[in-house]
């Protein structure tokens, strides 16, 4: 069954340092989203991509992220310069529809 | 007021039960309405996908959805152990596809063998 993957699964960074989370969705899904979960708090949502554009994002998704399509396979979320507060899960999700799939998520511990 | 209602639990149930979780939401845009599955430090795994009111059923599960009221449900029939789990209900407003999904706090659910 089609699933989407995210690389790595644990990243622990200092603060202010740059990080990339990378992230496979499902290959013939045209949105691709990221998310992210603090922990003991509900998901929220970051951005959504589509036709190689930002189509919406909130809030949180400030100057510090930005989100990269560089390949036909690949959707990365950069974030700068890191803060203990971006410490989360981050899910990465893709869907051909309004109904999301997501992946396992990659641990962000900001030290 | 928030946009979408979970309780939080947690809910425990003994193996066999049927257990019901809910969503209130209060933005009309909403149109479609999904529930999660979410396992401790993994990924919300979808269950099921509606936008119409009324009911929709698949295995053990039944989605309920009541848009005059601004209220889903979910239920599950002969709960068992493998169900424990943190259930999340989250909506798309219906003007794209893509469209964001707003997620509700998350019902932790324990059902004991």
């Amino acid at each position: 069954e089609p699933e989407v993957t995210q690389t790595p699964s644990h990243q622990v960074t200092q603060m202010g340092q740059e990080v990339i989370l990378r992230c496979v969705p499902i290959s013939n899904h045209l949105y691709f989203y990221w998310y992210r979960q603090i922990l003991g708090q509900k998901v929220e949502f970051l951005v959504s991509f589509y036709n190689n554009e930002i189509s919406e994002k909130s809030e949180i998704f400030d100057d510090q992220f930005s989100v990269e399509r560089p390949d036909g396979s690949n959707f990365t979320l950069k974030i700068r310069s890191t803060k203990l507060e971006d410490s989360a899960m981050y899910f990465c999700a893709s869907s051909e529809g309004p109904e999301a799939f997501f992946g396992q998520g990659t641990r962000l511990t900001v030290v | 007021q928030k946009e979408v209602e979970q309780d939080p639990g947690p809910l425990s149930v003994p193996e066999g039960a049927i257990v019901s979780l809910n969503c209130t939401y209060s933005n009309s845009a909403f149109q479609y309405f999904m529930w999660y599955r979410q396992y401790s430090r993994k990924g919300p795994e979808l269950l099921m996908y509606t936008y119409s009111s009324g009911n929709k059923e698949d295995g053990r599960f039944t989605a309920q959805v009541d848009k005059s009221s601004k209220y889903i449900s979910l239920f599950i029939r002969d709960s068992q152990p493998s169900d424990s789990a943190t259930y999340l209900c989250a909506m798309a407003r219906g003007e794209t596809s893509g469209s964001r999904l707003t997620f509700g706090e998350g019902t932790q659910l324990t059902v004991n063998p």
